[in-house]
Parts: C-alpha cells; structure tokens; sequence
C-alpha cells in the first residue's frame, strides 16, 4: 500500500518561492507504471493540478502555472519535490502529492489519482 | 471558472438515491475517460470511480459511474449519513491548454 506524505514549510513570503517534498513509501518512484502529481486546492475552493513529473525525469505542467512550477524527482530518496515562484496569496492552498495513472493514445487520454499525501497547507503573507 | 461544470450542491435522505451529473467537452469528457473523488471534511480526496465506471479495490458497489457523449454522472445508492461529502469529477482536456482538469466539486448533504 503505497503512502505519500508532503513536507515544507507552511508560510512564504509574498514574491519568494514555495518548496515542498513529496516522500513516497510503500512502493517505488522509479516502477515507471505512474505520473508522481502535485495538486492543490484553495480554502474553501476545488481541486486545481498543477503538474506531473516520471521517474525519468519528464514533466508536464499546467499551461497556466507553467512559467512558475519546477517538479523534480529523487528516486534514490524516493521523493519528488514541488518549486512555485513568485508565489502570491492567490497561492496560498492545501498541497497534495499524488499517484497518477496516465496513459494516452492518439484517440484518448486516461489520467486519475489513485493514492493521495494527507496535504499540507501553504500561506502566502507578509 | 472549472472547466467540468458540476452542481454546487445535491440532498436526499438516508437510504436514497442520488446522482451527480459533470458536464464538458469535446476536447475533455468527451474523448477521454472520467475519474470520480471524494473529498470527506477535513481530508484529501480519495478515488471512487477511474476508467468512466470502474471501482477501485474497497470501493462498494452503492457508487456507481457513467459517461455519455460530454457528460458524466456518478450514482450513489443506499445513502449514508457517511456519505456526506464534497465529490469531484476528473479527466484529461486535450485542447491547446492541455493538462488534468476538475469540476468545482459537489457537497452532498443526506438529509
């Protein structure tokens, strides 16, 4: 039974950049067969992905988030780690990591979460 | 704005039976599969429904998925005072802005 837990700190400064870990046990970063996700969700508000990373290093982001989002993955450490830049109180959410299956082909896309971090709330404020 | 349009909010009484519509696309629900998450208070989302109308392991069959043309539905019977949750609907939008999209979640209440 896989298990994710988030790690970072929990306030940031507005303009400066949010961090945060993602330790991945109970199975391996590196089987290939999932897209390690970071998702996060406003107070009070939906769900909103933010990007993927595999083990081998490639990254998928969302379009709207692109030009601020680093994922990076340590597979001898088995975690993947999340950068926001210029974050702004706009960013400030609960931070999930996640197990995501993905597979695609030239006619569908299948993509869903199928374990979940328990989250991790980020503040943005001065 | 969500890109999946979801109600805000749904009811029925114990025992009953509910269901949530999510509607899309072309380009999201209506060429990809559709993932269904419940969000209890307080805790992370957890996966109903993948593949459209396929339950994970421990998942039991009072939920149920659907899909037709740019809608889906998630069906739950047997209501339980339990049950009362915010759910989420999932999938992949392959238009020009692609990426993993949500609908803006649906609180059920059982009454």
């Amino acid at each position: 039974q896989v298990q994710l837990q988030e790690s970072g700190p929990g306030l940031v400064k507005p303009s400066q950049t949010l961090s945060l870990t993602c330790t991945v046990s109970g199975g391996s970063i590196s089987s290939g067969d999932y897209y390690w996700t970071w998702i996060r969700q406003p107070p009070g508000k939906g769900l909103e992905w933010i990007g993927y990373i595999y083990y081998s290093a490639s990254t998928y982001y969302n379009p709207s988030l692109k030009s601020r989002v680093i994922i990076s993955v340590d597979t001898s450490k088995i975690q993947f780690s999340l950068k926001l830049s210029s974050v702004t109180a706009a960013d400030t959410a609960v931070y999930y990591c996640a197990r995501g299956y993905y597979e695609s082909s030239g006619y569908y896309a299948k993509y869903y979460f199928d374990s979940w971090g328990q989250g991790t709330l980020v503040t943005v404020s001065s | 704005q969500s890109v999946l349009t979801q109600p805000p909010s749904v009811s029925a009484a114990p025992g009953q039976k509910v269901t949530i519509s999510c509607s899309g696309s072309s380009s999201n629900i209506g060429n990809n599969y559709v993932s269904w998450y419940q969000q209890l208070p307080g805790t992370a989302p957890k996966l109903l429904i993948y593949d459209n109308n396929k339950r994970p392991s421990g998942i039991p069959d009072r939920f149920s998925g659907s899909k037709s043309g740019t809608s889906a539905t998630l069906g739950i019977t047997g209501l339980q005072t339990g049950d009362e949750a915010d759910y989420y609907c999932g999938t992949w939008d392959s238009s020009l802005s692609a990426g993993a999209v949500f609908g803006g979640g649906t609180k059920l209440t059982v009454l």
